[in-house]
């Protein structure tokens, strides 16, 4: 299975800060990756797929990057909102994978 | 997108079976590729396995080849997903979600179901 490395797993920020967390595939999977938001309690939801293509309804403040095995999730300006559990997922491969997690909590 | 809503909270013993529905609403399945995802209490986010559309046929992930089974009624648009042999460490919430895109583009899951938890306890 191809392994997806976040990091860091865990950081603190402010509100209007820029926040970049990093997602590391150990082979390359072209732009097949995906990035997800999730809050406590609640399912996962889809920010960017296929590395920057951003997903109908979600704030221009998340932009996504990367290709190879590299990627990027940037929030311009972080939100009172946007503080949450943030995940990568590859779909090279037929077997689907997911990253550790980015926790995301309040400075 | 479609609208996700699965079965309510389980309660299992130890080498029990479960069996999580998934009812979808404003698509039809025959449209949809509904594959399914396990979180256990504090963890990430694992892949169990669904519908593939590039061959048509459902793929498992490979931990739990021999103890699953994804299963679909076009009459109702309702997808199934049975975990044998509970063990503790199943404890969890399952979602299921649809599969987008294509082998060109890329895949991506945007819609999920609310989540069901099974608990496995003696």
């Amino acid at each position: 299975d191809i392994q997806m490395t976040q990091s860091p797993s865990s950081l603190s920020a402010s509100v209007g800060d820029r926040v970049t967390i990093t997602c590391r595939a150990s082979q390359s999977i072209a732009r097949y990756l995906n990035w997800y938001q999730q809050k406590p309690g609640k399912a996962p939801k889809l920010l960017i797929y296929v590395a920057s293509s951003l997903q109908s309804g979600v704030p221009s403040r998340f932009s996504g990057s990367g290709s190879g095995t590299e990627f990027t999730l940037t929030v311009s300006s972080l939100q009172p909102e946007d503080f949450a559990t943030y995940y990568c997922q590859q779909t090279y491969s037929t077997s689907l994978t997911f990253g550790g997690g980015t926790k995301v909590e309040i400075k | 997108q479609a609208q996700l809503v699965q079965s309510g909270a389980e309660v299992k013993k130890p080498g029990a079976s479960v069996k999580v529905s998934c009812k979808v609403s404003g698509y039809t399945l025959t449209d949809l590729s509904i594959h399914w995802v396990r979180q256990a209490p504090g963890k990430g986010l694992e892949w169990m396995g669904g519908f593939d559309p590039e061959d048509g046929e459902t793929i498992y992930a490979q931990k739990f080849q021999g103890r699953v089974t994804m299963t679909e009624d076009t009459s109702t648009d309702t997808v199934y997903m049975e975990l044998s042999s509970l063990k503790s460490e199943d404890t969890a919430v399952f979602y299921c979600a649809t599969l987008r895109g294509n082998s060109d583009f890329g895949h991506w899951f945007d819609s999920w179901g609310q989540g069901t938890l099974v608990t496995v306890s003696s």
